[in-house]
C-alpha cells in the first residue's frame, strides 16, 4: 500500500519568492511519484513525474522535484513564484504492477502575494 | 480535443433523485478512473475498469454503479441521491503501463439540495 504526506495545507510566498510545497510518501515497493495543479474550477493537471533513472525531475511551468530514497521525500520546488501559480498542489504515488492505483496527497493550496 | 470529457459539468438535484455522469476519452487507453473530491479538496478513487472490467471498487455505497460499455467510456450512474454525495466528481484515464500518469477530466460538481 502506497499513502503520501503533504506538509502544510497551506502555503503563502510573495511574488518571485522560492516557492517549496513538500511530500514524504510511503510505499513498500519503489514508487512512481507525481505533482499535480488544480486551477480554480478545473481539473488536475500533471505538473511533472518521477518514474526511474534521474532522481532531479523537471516539469511545466518551472516547476522541478527531486526524489530523495533516503528521506522518503519528493519536494517540489520552484526558484521565482509567479502570481499564476496560485493553485491547488497535490502529491501523488502509485506503486507498480497490480498496485498501480494513483494515491493523492490531501493537496495544498499555494497562494502568492504581490 | 479534448482528452477526456465529462458531462454534464454542474449536475444540481433533489434528494432521491438517480442521476448518471458520462466520461469518454480519446487517448486510446486501457484504463479509467472515477475519483471523489470533498469539499476539503481531498481525493479518493472510487471506481477503476481496465479494459471494461472492473478492477478497483473501493468502499462506496452501493448506490453508486459504474458502467464502461467500451474502454473508451465510464459512466457514474447515483441512485437515491443524499446531500452528502455533494462533490465534485473526475474521470480520468491512465495506459496500462505504470508510470505514465492519469489524465483527468474537468470534473463534473455535483450539488445535491
Amino acid at each position: 500500500a502506497q499513502s503520501v504526506t503533504q506538509l502544510g495545507s497551506h502555503v503563502s510566498v510573495s511574488e518571485g519568492a522560492l516557492v517549496l510545497l513538500r511530500c514524504n510518501y510511503s510505499s513498500s515497493v519503489p514508487p512512481y511519484l507525481f505533482w499535480y495543479v488544480q486551477y480554480p474550477n478545473q481539473g488536475l493537471q500533471l505538473l511533472l513525474k518521477y518514474t526511474t533513472g534521474a532522481t532531479l525531475v523537471k516539469g511545466i511551468n518551472g516547476f522541478e522535484a527531486e526524489f530523495k530514497k533516503s528521506e522518503t521525500s519528493f519536494h517540489l520546488t520552484k526558484p521565482s513564484a509567479h502570481m499564476s501559480d496560485a493553485a491547488e498542489y497535490f502529491c501523488a504515488v502509485s506503486g507498480r504492477g497490480s498496485a498501480r492505483q494513483l494515491t493523492f496527497g490531501s493537496g495544498t493550496q499555494l497562494t502568492v502575494l504581490p | 480535443d479534448t482528452a477526456v470529457s465529462q458531462t454534464p459539468k454542474y449536475l444540481v438535484t433533489q434528494m432521491g433523485n438517480d442521476k448518471s455522469i458520462k466520461c469518454e476519452q480519446n487517448l486510446g487507453h486501457d484504463t479509467m478512473y472515477w475519483y471523489k473530491q470533498d469539499s476539503k479538496k481531498f481525493l479518493k478513487i472510487m471506481f477503476s475498469y481496465n479494459n471494461k472490467e472492473l478492477i478497483i471498487n473501493e468502499t462506496v455505497p452501493n448506490r453508486f454503479s459504474p458502467k464502461s460499455p467500451d474502454k473508451a467510456h465510464l459512466n457514474l450512474h447515483i441512485n437515491s441521491l443524499e446531500l452528502g454525495d455533494s462533490a465534485v466528481y473526475f474521470c480520468a484515464s491512465s495506459q496500462d503501463q505504470t508510470g505514465y500518469g492519469y489524465t483527468f477530466g474537468s470534473g463534473t460538481r455535483l450539488t445535491v439540495v
